[in-house]
């Protein structure tokens, strides 16, 4: 199993601009959420989905959108990005039955 | 709403001494605690899960106490090694929650 995979690795955005942050998850695991990290700060919850087709907002959704179309996949949209939007972002899963995450390696992103 | 503290930031240490991090969160009504470890500009390892009904994780040098009453998980790491020089966080779930909420992390540094 390659886990959760995330592309890309890094990224520079112009302010205004847009762009998809891409999740895979090959283990079948129904719940997946997208996390920001800033520096020095706890990660922050954007969008989860318990299921495919089904999506909900966490603590700061502002400013990103996300689809659930399959089980495998959870892309994070970022539409008129802005300097806020600077982070680290996270992908993660489990299963329904084990509360435990599993995280993908990150994407960088830098909005200037 | 769950509020999960980590003190201190930064932590350094000698090799060989065990360490102990702290983890505090404000609802005792706490469903399950995880500890992750974070390396330098990666993804987030999970390295133990404590549900509310249990008081202790433990895999191999490294053991996770839960103490809901008073609002504070443990986690101790046995005979420090350089290779446990590496970022740990503490995320906590509420019974009635769907997500984690995490700790700004304690950062550490085993001298060889």
């Amino acid at each position: 199993n390659a886990g959760v995979t995330q592309t890309p690795k890094f990224r520079i955005l112009k302010i205004g601009q847009s762009m998809t942050l891409q999740c895979t998850q090959d283990m079948n695991h129904n719940y997946m959420y997208w996390y920001r990290q800033d520096p020095g700060m706890g990660l922050k919850l954007i969008y989860y989905s318990v299921g495919a087709g089904i999506t909900d907002k966490g603590e700061v959704p502002n400013g990103y959108n996300v689809s659930r179309s399959t089980t495998e996949d959870f892309p994070l949209r970022l539409e008129l990005a802005a300097p806020s939007q600077t982070s680290v972002y996270f992908c993660a899963s489990r299963i329904g039955t084990n509360y435990e995450q599993y995280f993908g390696p990150g994407t960088r992103l830098t909005v200037t | 709403k769950q509020e999960v503290t980590q003190i201190p930031a930064a932590l350094s240490v000698p090799e060989g001494e065990n360490l102990v991090l702290n983890c505090s969160f404000t609802d005792s009504a706490i469903y399950n605690l995880q500890w992750f470890r974070q390396d330098p500009g990666k993804g987030l390892t999970s390295l133990l899960l404590i549900q509310s009904s249990q008081r202790e994780q433990t895999s191999g040098r490294l053991n996770a106490s839960l103490d809901k009453s008073s609002g504070r998980s443990t986690l101790y790491i046995a005979a420090s090694q350089p290779g446990d020089s590496a970022t740990y966080l503490c995320a906590g779930r509420g019974s009635n929650d769907y997500k984690l909420s995490f700790g700004a992390g304690t950062t550490v540094t085993v001298r060889a």
